[in-house]
């Protein structure tokens, strides 16, 4: 069945490059998401990119979507302390109706 | 400009008692959903609701009923809570059919014992 695949935890120190990845099987996917949770908070939106499309960037936030080998991956540039959170990868899909389906998140650890 | 509201953030049941818990947006969205989110198993989809008067069954839907009278509000009942429903509920709201993404509410924290 569909599924969306992520890493559990990845740590970093303060100023480095953050590289997330995800990979996901439906290969009817029509948008991919990123969102970030922070503790005790719902999840906020941070990016989207539409599934023809290769790199969409915004601000210290790169995403990287390889269709072929269904793996996307979020870049987030000079990672400061406040970055630390969870993130997750979601796919939108065409099922007949569409779908949107989780990773289970990647806990981010930024280092000072 | 709240967005999404959760009503409880928290709530502790016993075992066979019954609750709902309220969510509200003010972004006049058409879709509205419940996920509940356990550790290391990411979101999973409960129940949703494509415009007011219409409910339809997701992934996880046993145990739980919805309502949506009225287009802002979408409810999510539990007739008799299981220990197996002790988790963080999430509502979230989109519109059309979400392309753009979905905001979500806080959570409701339940604790089922």
């Amino acid at each position: 069945g569909e599924d969306v695949e992520q890493s559990l935890f990845l740590s970093v120190r303060e100023g480095d490059s953050s590289v997330i990845n995800c990979t996901y099987t439906d290969s009817s996917s029509t948008y991919l998401y990123w969102y970030k949770q922070e503790p005790g908070a719902g999840l906020q939106l941070l990016t989207y990119i539409f599934s023809n499309m290769d790199m969409k960037q915004d601000q210290r936030l790169t995403v990287l979507l390889n269709k072929k080998d269904k793996h996307l991956s979020l870049r987030i540039a000079d990672t400061q302390t406040g970055d630390s959170a969870i993130y997750f990868c979601a796919e939108r899909y065409d099922t007949g109706g569409f779908k949107t389906i989780f990773g289970a998140g990647t806990r981010l650890f930024v280092k000072a | 400009n709240a967005g999404v509201t959760q009503t409880p953030k928290f709530r502790v049941l016993k075992t066979g008692q019954s609750m709902t818990l309220l969510c509200a947006q003010d972004m006049n969205h058409e879709y509205m959903y419940w996920y509940r989110q356990d550790p290391g198993m990411g979101l999973r989809l409960i129940h949703y609701s494509v415009g007011e008067g219409t409910t339809a069954k997701g992934e996880v839907p046993d145990g739980y009923n919805v309502s949506r009278l009225k287009k802002q509000n979408f409810l999510l009942g539990l007739e008799s809570a299981a220990p197996s429903q002790t988790s963080v509920y999430f509502c979230a709201s989109s519109s059309l059919q979400g392309d753009y993404g979905y905001t979500f509410g806080s959570g409701t924290r339940l604790t089922v014992v």
